[in-house]
């Protein structure tokens, strides 16, 4: 009964290979997230979808794609992964902008 | 801009009080929250303030106060299991979260 669970936990890969990470939350929020966290832990938010429409989209390179299916879903495809890409990614829902938000447990990208 | 300042590091004994401050920017604010992560782990909401003031919730209080863009979170009868990083976190105009880079809590025995 996990509320926001995102696969996988580890994910270890070469530059230049693509990827996706999958994120489901089940309860029942509108808005779903994607932070990254780099290894001096700053959380940076990357997107933001509510009812699987995107309204935040921050400044990442484009070969980051979410894709929202449903509102319970909110998955990130990697293009090209480079060696900056290596870092802890984390999915969070909410009910609403600007309400607490439930997180994942993060997935840890490490990039050879 | 939209960046909070928090401490990097504070460190405490079992038992104390210590106090994490966090101030911020004011353009477009609307709330200031509290997360703690213990390392490995994920965030975990703590607390929220949307009006100026105290919140408490058991050992845990956050304050704000909006005319002086700052806020704390005041952790009592420390315990080692509290030993984490602590965020603030403002929302913004148009929702978006901002995250502060986390204050590391060290309890010592």
């Amino acid at each position: 009964d996990t509320a926001v669970s995102q696969t996988p936990k580890y994910l270890v890969t070469q530059m230049g290979n693509d990827k996706s990470i999958k994120c489901e939350q089940n309860l029942g929020h509108d808005t779903m997230y994607w932070y990254k966290q780099d290894s001096k832990k700053f959380l940076k938010i990357m997107f933001s979808y509510n009812n699987k429409e995107l309204i935040i989209n921050e400044t990442v390179p484009n070969r980051f794609s979410p894709k929202s299916p449903d509102k319970a879903h909110l998955n990130l495809h990697i293009n090209s992964l480079e060696l900056g890409d290596s870092a802890v990614y984390f999915c969070a829902s909410s009910q609403g902008g600007g309400q607490p938000q439930h997180f994942g447990d993060g997935t840890r990208l490490s990039i050879l | 801009g939209q960046s909070l300042e928090q401490p990097s590091e504070v460190t405490a004994v079992e038992g104390a009080i210590v106090q994490i401050n966090c101030t911020y920017q004011t353009s477009g604010f609307y709330g200031l929250s509290w997360y703690q992560q213990h390392d490995g782990g994920a965030p975990t909401f703590l607390s929220y303030n949307g009006l100026d003031g105290l919140e408490e919730t058991g050992r845990f209080s956050s304050f704000l106060s909006r005319s002086d863009s700052y806020g704390y979170l005041l952790l009592q009868e420390l315990q080692m299991k509290d030993s984490a990083s602590y965020f603030c976190a403002r929302t913004g105009g148009s929702y978006i979260p901002t995250f502060g880079r986390g204050t590391s809590l060290i309890v010592h025995p």
